[in-house]
């Protein structure tokens, strides 16, 4: 089983439509959840960060975590052709073996085409 | 500020080959990462330098080496390249705490070729 798991899509949702994407992670022990937006030919840009069970939201995104089910969510209101990216999950993991340090592992990621 | 530079933006590489990508960050961040991405799969993290003067594997570190030359760079080298080494890499850096708020910036990523 991978670390973060995430459907590959492409997700299709019509401008103005609530785009919803998921993730789920294997490892109980993690605090941290982000969100990494990737355009074509990119490189991974941050759109939210979440550590608290239950939703933050932040302009047209919401995240949402509950821990207890392992995954977490991000919602896109009112989509937009220009939100169609690449979103990616990333999941912090304690690295005990290297002297505590944290890591991310990121998930395949989720296609996301808003069509006008 | 320029962020996370990295160079070069193209390389195309012969089998057997050797070369070094470079990554610097101006933002003072501890903590600097490779990366290398392929469709389908996702980030996958090769290197890591939480601080200056350390460096450890990450999950695909097989074929690398790296180097935290100073604070702000932060090189990966193919000794001897071969084609599933064809990828983007991407070097990233972070203020490295224990908090939640672990963001981690990219630079513009490397796209290599090994035939």
């Amino acid at each position: 089983q991978k670390e973060v798991e995430q459907n590959s899509g492409p997700l299709s949702v019509p401008e103005g439509a609530i785009a919803s994407l998921n993730c789920t992670y294997s490892d109980r022990g993690s605090q941290s959840f982000f969100w990494y937006r990737q355009y074509s030919g990119k490189s991974p840009e941050l759109i939210m960060f979440i550590y608290s069970n239950g939703d933050k939201e932040d302009g047209r995104f919401t995240a949402q975590l509950n821990k207890a089910s392992q995954y977490v969510s991000l919602l896109i209101r009112d989509s937009q052709p220009s939100d169609s990216a690449t979103y990616l999950c990333a999941v912090n993991i304690f690295d005990r073996f290297s002297g505590g340090y944290n890591k991310l592992i990121f998930g395949a990621g989720t296609r996301l085409a808003v069509h006008p | 500020n320029a962020g996370v530079t990295q160079t070069p933006k193209f390389q195309v590489l012969k089998t057997g080959q050797s070369m070094t990508l470079q990554c610097a960050q101006d933002m003072n961040h501890n903590s600097m990462y490779w990366y290398r991405q392929d469709p389908g799969m996702g980030l996958r993290l090769i290197y890591y330098s939480a601080s200056e003067g350390t460096t450890d594997k990450g999950e695909v570190p097989n074929g690398y080496n790296v180097s935290r030359l100073n604070k702000r760079e932060f090189s990966l080298r193919l000794e001897s390249a071969a084609p599933s080494q064809t990828s983007v890499y991407f070097c990233a850096s972070s203020d490295f705490r224990a908090a939640a708020t672990y963001e981690q910036y990219f630079g513009p990523g490397t796209r290599l070729t090994v035939t």
